[in-house]
């Protein structure tokens, strides 16, 4: 069974362009949720969707951040107009319905903006 | 607010030496406790986790970590450092919701 698939692992992007982060929640979750590293700090929650639905965003930023987890295909995290402070790691985690206590963690996306 | 404090930015032990990394949080309600380790440009891995039940659990890679609610506190321990152990390692807690609450982290360096 594989994990939660994040891609790319890797981003650069420069100041003012686009960054679209990819997750892929483990087979059977249709809950997933973003959380940001930034440099010497621990994780901070982002966002929680489920299939088709935003059910907590009160950790996004409120300009030039969206999310979303449609019917089909993986959740997608956007920024966009990069700009250097969203340098960061950005992890994807997911869980089963009612299970939200017990997420498990992709191996993250590592956004650099030059 | 909900907080959890790893006081200890840095730790340095030397291989075979026993570890303790502190934990402390802050909550209203019965939490949820874990610990996870991050190596190098690696994600998470979960190391344990306390949801109820004996306050000592026992993790993977020969961690245990200890619940103690007087202290609010949620340490982590392993009696003898092997090299790879060196990472960064997190705390975190949720109050049985989605919302975990991370620390920022203990980073831990082995001497060989």
């Amino acid at each position: 069974n594989a994990g939660v698939m994040q891609n790319p692992r890797h981003l650069v992007r420069r100041r003012g362009q686009e960054a679209r982060l990819r997750c892929s929640p483990m087979k059977g979750h249709s809950h997933v949720y973003w959380y940001r590293q930034l440099p010497e700090e621990g994780l901070k929650f982002m966002v929680y969707l489920q299939k088709e639905n935003i059910i907590d965003e009160s950790g996004m930023p409120k300009e030039r951040f969206s999310a979303e987890f449609p019917k089909e295909g993986p959740s997608i995290l956007r920024i966009q107009q990069v700009v250097r402070g969203d340098s960061a790691a950005y992890f994807c985690a997911s869980s089963l319905p009612g299970q939200g206590e017990t997420q498990y963690f992709g191996p993250g996306t590592r956004l650099l903006v030059l | 607010a909900q907080s959890v404090t790893q006081p200890d930015i840095h730790i340095t032990v030397s291989e075979g030496a026993s570890l303790e990394l502190r934990c402390n949080y802050s909550y209203g309600a019965t939490p949820y406790l874990f610990w996870y380790v991050q190596s190098p440009g690696q994600g998470l891995q979960l190391l344990l986790k306390y949801f109820s039940g004996d306050t000592l659990v026992q993790g993977i890679k020969g961690f245990e970590a200890e619940f103690k609610r007087s202290q609010s506190s949620f340490n982590l321990r392993k009696p003898s450092v092997h090299w790879s152990d060196a990472a960064e390692y997190f705390c975190a807690v949720t109050s049985g919701t989605y919302k975990y609450i991370f620390g920022t982290g203990t980073r831990l360096k082995v001497l060989a």
